[in-house]
């Protein structure tokens, strides 16, 4: 199993630049969301989705859009990158919303805004 | 809002030494807690969880009991590896919503 899946693993964007990360999950979990990790902070949510078609703000979305047009795929845009945006992001997915099943994480997505 | 706090190290050991780090949380309702394990250059991934007080999670030699009364999951490990060094988060999920909370992580060297 491919598990979650998240492309690039690095990228650097000069500021004003928007980009993709990409998410995708093959366990047909209902759950994705996405976090960003900071020296210090722990990880903070950003936004999550509890199914195709639904999505909301978590601790941190300013600066951040996503959609969930499928199961499977859960991307987060940057719409005009800030050095402040520089941060390691991870996606991570759990089947549903009324279990106590952990979260399953991808490999992470280290980003640099110059 | 609920919130988790953990000793943010580092935390430098030598093999077959004792491991506790302490993880102390405010929510409300009865919370999951989790401890997860993140790797050098990977993501996150579950070592233990207790979804009910007086759990003991355990997995790899790492135990952690759900304490209700003092409202804390300290991660213990009897005897430590160079292999076990990472960086150990633990979290938490209310069972009055879907999201999970996390503390910001402790750094954990094994020496040999």
């Amino acid at each position: 199993n491919a598990g979650v899946t998240q492309t690039p693993k690095f990228q650097v964007l000069k500021t004003g630049q928007s980009m993709t990360l990409q998410c995708a999950q093959d366990m047909n979990h209902e759950y994705m969301s996405w976090y960003r990790q900071d020296p210090g902070m722990g990880l903070r949510l950003i936004h999550y989705s509890v199914g195709a078609g639904i999505t909301d703000q978590g601790e941190v979305p300013n600066g951040y859009n996503v959609s969930r047009s499928t199961t499977e795929d859960f991307p987060l845009r940057l719409l005009s990158a800030a050095p402040s945006q520089t941060s390691v992001y991870f996606c991570a997915s759990r089947p549903g919303t009324g279990e106590n099943s952990p979260l399953h994480f991808g490999n992470g997505t280290r980003l640099t805004v110059t | 809002g609920n919130s988790v706090t953990q000793m943010e190290g580092p935390v430098t050991l030598s093999e077959e030494a004792f491991l506790t780090i302490n993880c102390t949380y405010t929510a409300t309702g009865y919370p999951s807690l989790f401890w997860y394990v993140q790797y050098p250059g990977e993501g996150l991934q579950l070592l233990l969880k207790a979804t009910k007080a007086d759990d003991k999670g355990s997995n790899k030699g790492f135990e952690a009991t759900y304490r209700k009364e003092t409202t804390s999951f300290h991660l213990e490990k009897g005897s430590v590896q160079v292999s076990d060094s990472a960086v150990y988060f633990c979290a938490l999920r209310s069972n009055y919503g879907q999201n999970f909370v996390f503390g910001p992580g402790t750094r954990l060297s094994v020496l040999p």
